[in-house]
C-alpha cells in the first residue's frame, strides 16, 4: 500500500504565484520528511527536509509546513519560476530501522511565464 | 567532487537475457539504496546496501532479481532472465554511514532500462 499520499498528480501555476503540494502518511514511526525535486532525465535531488518537531521551515522560496496531529505536510513554493517547472516528491523515513525513504506518487509542476 | 554514477543510462534486453546496473557511490559514502520507479509513479524502495552486505532486501522481487556490494567496486543490480514488466528507470542513491542524522540520500541519474 501507499506509505505516502501525495497530491495534486499536476499543478499549473502562473510566473510569480505560489506552488501548493501536499503530503499525507500514517506511519507515526516516521520522524523526516523530504522532499525532491526531479527534473527530466535525472534523478531526484533534496530540496528541503523537516522533522516533526518543528511546525514549518523555510529554504529561500522553498517552505515546508507540518502537521503532526494531522499527519501531513505540504511544500509551499513562492514567486514561483518558470525554472521550478518539475516533478515534486515529498518522502518519509524512520530514525530506527534501514534508512529507506518512502516516496509519494510525484506532483509535476508547470509554472508558465 | 562526483555524485553518484550510473551507468549505463540505458540499457536495452530482449525478454529473457540478463541486465546489469552499476553504481558507484559517492566519495565516503558506505550505504547504498537501490529504487525503481516506473512511469508517472514515485520511486520503490528495492534493497539496501552496505560493503559486503544486504541489510534490507524487503522490496526486492524473491525471483530474477538480486544485489550486491563487494568491497571493492560498484553495487551491482543484476536481473535475470528480464520480462518487458521490468522496464523501468533504476536509481541507486548514496549516504554517509547510517545513524548520522538521518543522512540525505544522493541519487544517481539512473539507467533507463528497456525490455524488447
Amino acid at each position: 500500500q501507499q506509505q505516502v499520499k501525495q497530491s495534486p498528480q499536476s499543478l499549473i501555476v502562473q510566473k510569480g504565484g505560489i506552488s501548493i503540494i501536499n503530503c499525507a502518511y500514517e506511519n507515526t514511526a516516521f520522524d523526516y520528511f523530504p522532499w525532491y525535486q526531479q527534473f527530466p532525465g535525472k534523478g531526484p535531488a533534496l530540496l528541503i527536509a523537516i522533522r516533526p518537531d518543528v511546525s514549518e521551515k523555510k529554504e529561500g522560496r522553498f517552505t515546508i509546513s507540518f502537521n503532526k496531529s494531522a499527519k501531513q505536510f505540504s511544500l509551499h513554493i513562492m514567486d514561483s519560476q518558470p525554472g521550478d517547472s518539475a516533478t515534486y516528491f515529498c518522502a518519509a523515513s524512520a530514525q530506527t530501522g534501514a534508512n529507506n525513504l518512502f516516496f509519494g506518487t510525484g506532483t509535476r509542476l508547470t509554472v508558465i511565464p | 567532487n562526483a555524485g553518484v554514477m550510473q551507468n549505463p543510462r540505458h540499457l536495452v534486453r530482449r525478454r529473457g537475457q540478463e541486465a546489469r546496473l552499476r553504481c558507484s557511490p559517492m566519495k565516503g559514502h558506505s550505504h547504498v539504496y537501490w529504487y525503481r520507479q516506473l512511469p508517472e509513479e514515485g520511486l520503490k524502495f528495492m534493497v539496501y546496501l552496505q560493503k559486503e552486505n544486504i541489510i534490507d532486501e524487503s522490496g526486492m522481487p524473491k525471483e530474477r532479481f538480486s544485489a550486491e556490494f563487494p568491497k571493492e567496486g560498484p553495487s551491482i543490480l543484476r536481473i535475470q532472465q528480464v520480462v518487458r514488466g521490468d522496464s523501468a528507470a533504476y536509481f541507486c542513491a548514496s549516504s554517509p554511514q547510517y545513524g548520522q542524522d538521518n543522512s540525505p540520500l544522493h541519487f544517481g541519474n539512473g539507467t533507463r532500462l528497456t525490455v524488447t
